[in-house]
């Protein structure tokens, strides 16, 4: 999805593993999300970042750390992976200048924690 | 807490055989209401906003509706490129202002 780009698209990880997602935009879009996509659950927001320097906890922050280190990239830290964090984790920026609730999403990064 | 609902959990149509799929929602305050398509292995795309009942928006052989309670996504003489899961997602007023509840989603199959 040209605008967000997902850093990697696919990992196994064991358990206690750490890793971090990286996410970039192009689109020079003050926040940016990180949401999580388990079967049967609707997307779920982990952390978002207003604007450059500020990150907020979002619905299911627990067991990740977020960085914020310029206005382009957002990541997404596991610091010990646990078989809870298998999902898809997308990274999302909004549709617009502004937060209207129509968000453009990246393809996703698949983790897997065994 | 925000809640949002949405039936079938899955639909196999044919192609052409129009039908429309649901989403219930619970809110305090609606500032919106969207609907996101999402393909296999992809990450959701946005289609439609409604802000009030009785506000609708096409597109395509897609149409949204909305209200009160409930939004509907009516589907006319559907192809198979139009198969995919379906995202209804809520934001409420006040509170965070970049929280969307979503639903489970619909997955729609098309056959030719």
């Amino acid at each position: 999805n040209a605008g967000v780009t997902q850093t990697p698209k696919f990992q196994v990880l064991k358990t206690g593993q750490s890793m971090t997602l990286q996410c970039a935009q192009d689109m020079n879009h003050n926040s940016m999300y990180w949401y999580r996509q388990d079967p049967g659950m609707g997307l779920r927001l982990i952390y978002y970042s207003a604007s450059e320097g500020t990150t907020d906890k979002g619905e299911v922050p627990n067991g990740y750390n977020v960085s914020r280190l310029n206005k382009r990239e957002f990541s997404l830290r596991l610091e010990s992976a646990a078989p809870s964090q298998t999902s898809v984790y997308f990274c999302a920026i909004p549709g617009g200048p502004d937060f209207t609730g129509e968000l453009f999403f990246g393809e996703g990064s698949r983790l897997t924690v065994l | 807490e925000d809640q949002v609902t949405q039936s079938p959990e899955a639909l196999r149509l044919q192609e052409g055989e129009s039908s429309s799929l649901n989403c219930s929602y619970t809110v305090s305050g609606l500032r919106g209401l969207f609907w996101y398509r999402q393909d296999p292995g992809k990450g959701p795309e946005f289609l439609f906003t409604l802000y009030s009942a009785g506000e609708e928006k096409e597109k395509e052989r897609l149409k949204a509706t909305l209200t009160k309670k409930e939004s509907f996504l009516h589907i006319t003489a559907p192809k198979p490129e139009d198969s995919a899961t379906y995202l209804c997602a809520v934001r409420r007023s006040g509170g965070s202002n970049y929280k969307l509840t979503f639903g489970k989603g619909t997955l729609l199959t098309v056959n030719p």
